[in-house]
């Protein structure tokens, strides 16, 4: 069981915007920043987003992050095919001392 | 540009142990934390553990404290996470990973991946 609780799927159709949930606690969100992970199958995860809403080089602007007290949001604006794979979040947790990540949510493109 | 370079698959008996390397290059090493993250087959990401090269001490997910064992070689640019006692329930896939900044947990490089198997 993750400690950080996202919904375990997600569907668009292109061109629509999807939002992916992810809640937690104030040990982890509610007092740290939030990361989200790009994973395809059988790759190694990709940082999508970092401090909550700071995308690295090279990431398309179509995604944005987003935290709000204990929960974070990553949205997915002009869904494109490509972007079919799981998404994780991750936070920093104080009590365990170290980073804790969601369960995932795998996205679905229709 | 950073990379890392993790060792081959691994197949281990329940009740050993399994060394995994991670070489990174392209980068300082000894400045920044190196962590190992797993991915059972199927599931979602855990953190392992976590080594800054230069201070050589190590911190690890309380679930593998006395289990697992996490060292670099500075000579070599080279982080190694060993784990014994191995059961089932430890073949996944592990991963190496370095963050942005020197302690940063937002993990920006990674290497390929290390399959470790645990059978009978």
């Amino acid at each position: 069981q993750s400690v950080l609780t996202q919904p375990p799927s997600a569907s668009g159709t292109p061109g629509q915007r999807v939002t992916i949930s992810c809640s937690g606690s104030s040990s982890n969100i509610g007092s740290h920043t939030v990361n989200w992970y790009q994973q395809f199958p059988g790759t190694a995860p990709k940082l999508l987003i970092y401090t909550n809403d700071q995308r690295p080089s090279g990431v398309p602007d179509r995604f944005s992050g987003s935290k709000s007290e204990t929960s974070a949001s990553l949205v997915i604006s002009g869904l494109q095919s490509e972007d079919e794979a799981d998404y994780y979040c991750a936070a920093w947790d104080a009590s365990l001392s170290g980073p804790v990540f969601g369960g995932g949510t795998k996205l679905t493109v229709l | 540009q950073v990379q890392l370079v993790q060792s081959g698959v691994e197949v281990k008996k329940p009740g050993s142990s399994v060394t995994v390397s991670c070489k990174v290059s392209g980068g300082t090493f000894t400045t920044y934390a190196v962590s190992w993250v797993r991915q059972a087959p199927g599931q979602g990401l855990e953190w392992v553990g976590g080594i800054i090269p230069i201070f050589e001490t190590a911190n690890y997910a309380q679930r593998f404290q006395g289990r697992v064992t996490i060292t670099t070689d500075k000579s070599t640019n080279t982080a190694y996470m060993e784990l014994s006692s191995l059961t089932f329930g430890d073949t996944a896939m592990y991963y190496c990973a370095r963050g942005r900044g020197s302690t940063s947990h937002s993990f920006l490089y990674w290497g390929q991946g290390t399959l470790v198997t645990v059978s009978s």
